[in-house]
């Protein structure tokens, strides 16, 4: 079956824009992560969706991230006000409930350069 | 809080064995997870280990001890496929269903 989509794949903006991440996930899987992987590190937690709400948010880095679930399915990651800083990849999981999260199936990520 | 350190690069030659090891510090977990990542590629989960003791799934094994705080990956039969960067990470008690991650192993497999 299909796996875990995001888009853009890549994504170039200028310093000052907002962006717009997406996340498709697996059909069914109630659980929905965001991470950020900055070059040659490992995967920093953002937040974390149990069906449209969203029990954790502590890993956003500061007011200009935010995110949303709807429909208990796709999500959005916005980054508002972009930062040089921001420059990462953008990777986003699922898992069929909290208690499986051990096991997180990942999308292929969205590569953000801000320029 | 939590952390986890692993060795940042492992190189090895092919067809033997290599172990990449995982301390952590926290206060509680439900088990320890590996994920392999080809470079520019997606994590994919490879291993857990709810329970103390050795999981083995193929060439690849995984071990924890919660009372000396560490786990490992044991890969066998090593390949050139097996190039990769692999990451260590606990679910927390009290913590969601959030993964923390280890900064990850990058492992060179040699002819």
């Amino acid at each position: 079956g299909a796996g875990v989509s995001q888009s853009p794949s890549n994504k170039v903006t200028e310093k000052g824009k907002d962006v717009e991440l997406r996340c498709d996930p697996i059909s069914g899987h109630t659980a929905l992560y965001w991470y950020r992987q900055s070059l040659g590190q490992g995967l920093e937690f953002l937040i974390y969706f149990q069906g449209n709400s969203a029990p954790d948010k502590s890993g956003l880095p500061s007011d200009r991230f935010s995110a949303e679930r709807t429909g208990g399915s796709v999500s959005t990651l916005t980054i508002q006000r972009t930062q040089q800083e921001d420059s990462a990849v953008y990777l986003c999981a699922s898992s069929p409930a909290r208690d499986s999260s051990y096991e997180q199936y990942f999308g292929p990520g969205t590569r953000l350069t801000v320029t | 809080g939590q952390s986890l350190e692993q060795p940042s690069e492992v190189t090895a030659v092919e067809g033997a064995i290599v172990q990449i090891n995982c301390t952590y510090q926290t206060s509680g977990f439900y088990g320890l997870s590996w994920y392999q990542q080809h470079d520019g590629g997606a994590p994919t989960f490879l291993s857990y280990n709810a329970l103390d003791g050795l999981e083995e799934t193929g060439r690849f094994s995984s071990f924890l001890s919660r009372s000396d705080s560490y786990g490992y990956l044991l890969l066998q039969e090593l390949q050139m496929k097996d190039s990769a960067s692999y990451f260590c990470a606990v679910r927390a008690h009290n913590q969601g269903g959030k993964l923390i991650f280890g900064q990850g192993t990058e492992l060179s497999v040699k002819p």
